[in-house]
């Protein structure tokens, strides 16, 4: 079985620039999370998605930040515009049965 | 509320134990274990549900102590491949909607 697939793997980026990270779940799998995980830490919930409507992005700055999950599927996070901090593995990940399997992230840099 | 896990980094040699343990000061309804190498993604190791449940896989099991709202990861007979950061995840009580908190993960190193 696929498993979580996400690009790009690695972005480099100066700020003020945008970005956008894809991610296509695991067949099957109505929900779809987003992390944001900063080198030494753990990973941050940014939003949730239950099919295409979102459940929870009380974590995402949304001055900045968005995402949208069309058709239920795949989904983009889009960050415009980016900032030095915003620079950390973005991660995507779906569920299925209370366990949630990731994808292998971006890792984005911002200089 | 994040969890607090420790220690923050072991090592260990081939062979050796290792307890990893994740503490949280709200009432929870799950924890999550993830163990991530370097650049890759985070895999999930096991799950533990409140009642104090113990459960095992192979020589990593893990324990749910619902009264101190805390859990213990135990690895036996530590090989090299058990290398990578562990996460813990924990649900809160109450219709969180499978939301997970992760901590700040424990770093292993198992060397020869």
């Amino acid at each position: 079985e696929a498993g979580v697939a996400q690009s790009p793997r690695y972005k480099i980026i100066e700020k003020r620039q945008s970005v956008a990270f894809w991610c296509n779940p695991i067949s099957g799998h109505a929900t779809l999370y987003w992390y944001q995980q900063i080198l030494g830490q753990g990973p941050k919930l940014l939003i949730q998605f239950q099919n295409n409507g979102v459940v929870d992005d009380s974590q995402l700055p949304k001055d900045r930040f968005s995402a949208e999950r069309l058709k239920g599927v795949d989904s983009t996070l889009k960050i415009q515009p980016a900032k030095l901090e915003d620079s950390a593995v973005y991660l995507c990940a779906s569920r299925f049965s209370s366990i949630q399997y990731f994808g292998a992230g971006t890792r984005l840099s911002v200089l | 509320q994040q969890p607090v896990q420790s220690p923050q980094a072991v090592i260990l040699r081939e062979g050796e134990d290792a307890v990893i343990n994740c503490s949280s000061s709200k009432a929870l309804y799950s924890v999550h274990w993830y163990r991530q190498k370097h650049g890759e993604a985070p895999v999930f190791l096991m799950i533990l549900l409140k009642g104090g449940e113990q459960k095992g896989h192979e020589k990593i099991s893990a324990s749910f102590n619902e009264k101190k709202q805390q859990s213990s990861l135990y690895l036996t007979a530590s090989q090299l491949s058990y290398s990578g950061t562990y996460f813990c995840g924990t649900e809160q009580s109450g219709g969180s909607n499978y939301k997970l908190t992760f901590g700040k993960g424990t770093l292993l190193t198992v060397n020869p």
